[in-house]
């Protein structure tokens, strides 16, 4: 799978949309890029994915560039409850049974 | 509710001791995971099963060995417990396929002494 780059740590204010961005320099053709949160203490959250059309579900959007090098993730209205270390991962689609491999993510503090 | 559960949510044992932790999913899922998130928070993916199979083992130490008794469930034993296995080891589950997600469950917090 394609390495990942996050940065570390974002703030967002309560309210406000949260813009998560993600490096995937090295992303090949059949990978897609999947969206995972964590929040304190808690298993790992599904978010959402996509390959290389934008996407929108009930928690967020995704917008993958054209070259599909880099994506943001878009919380449009953050609330405390959104903070929580955000992860980024490609993924091929090869839908065979191999693990999820994680990075640091990025951990996103809404402040009141 | 349906849901990945994980019993227990705490462990706290001896150096040398061996202890299992169970996992249970309701989804009707065919492929099970189990993750490690040591102190520095690292997720690590560990073991896999498919169908009864074990897929993956990310070169984890033969203390560990995942048994399911069936689909639904996957545990993990682990012996002659060490320091370094302190962590929070999670369950996943998910229905094979390409583009499926994984589901965890709570987390166990397991403290060697």
């Amino acid at each position: 799978d394609a390495k990942t780059t996050q940065p570390p740590s974002m703030d967002c204010a309560e309210g406000r949309a949260a813009n998560l961005p993600c490096n995937h320099s090295t992303i090949s053709g059949n990978e897609y890029v999947y969206w995972y949160r964590q929040i304190h203490s808690q298993g790992p959250q599904y978010i959402i994915h996509g390959l290389k059309n934008n996407e929108t579900n009930e928690m967020a959007s995704l917008i993958i560039t054209e070259d599909r090098k880099s994506s943001t993730l878009i919380l449009p209205h953050a609330t405390l409850r959104d903070t929580a270390v955000y992860y980024c991962i490609v993924r091929s689609s090869g839908g065979g049974a191999d693990g999820l491999t994680f990075g640091k993510g990025t951990h996103l503090i809404i402040q009141p | 509710d349906t849901a990945v559960s994980q019993t227990p949510k705490y462990l706290v044992t001896q150096m040398g001791n061996d202890k299992s932790i169970k996992c249970e999913q309701n989804l009707g899922h065919d492929t099970m995971y189990w993750y490690k998130q040591d102190s520095k928070k690292f997720l690590k993916i560990m073991f896999s099963y498919n169908n009864k199979e074990l897929i993956i083992n990310e070169t984890v130490p033969n203390r560990f060995s995942p048994k399911s008794p069936d689909k639904a469930h996957l545990n993990l034993h682990i012996n002659s417990l060490e320091l370094g296995d302190s962590a929070v080891y999670f369950c996943a589950s998910r229905e094979s396929g390409p583009y499926n997600e994984q589901f965890f469950g709570p987390g166990t917090r397991l403290t060697v002494l």
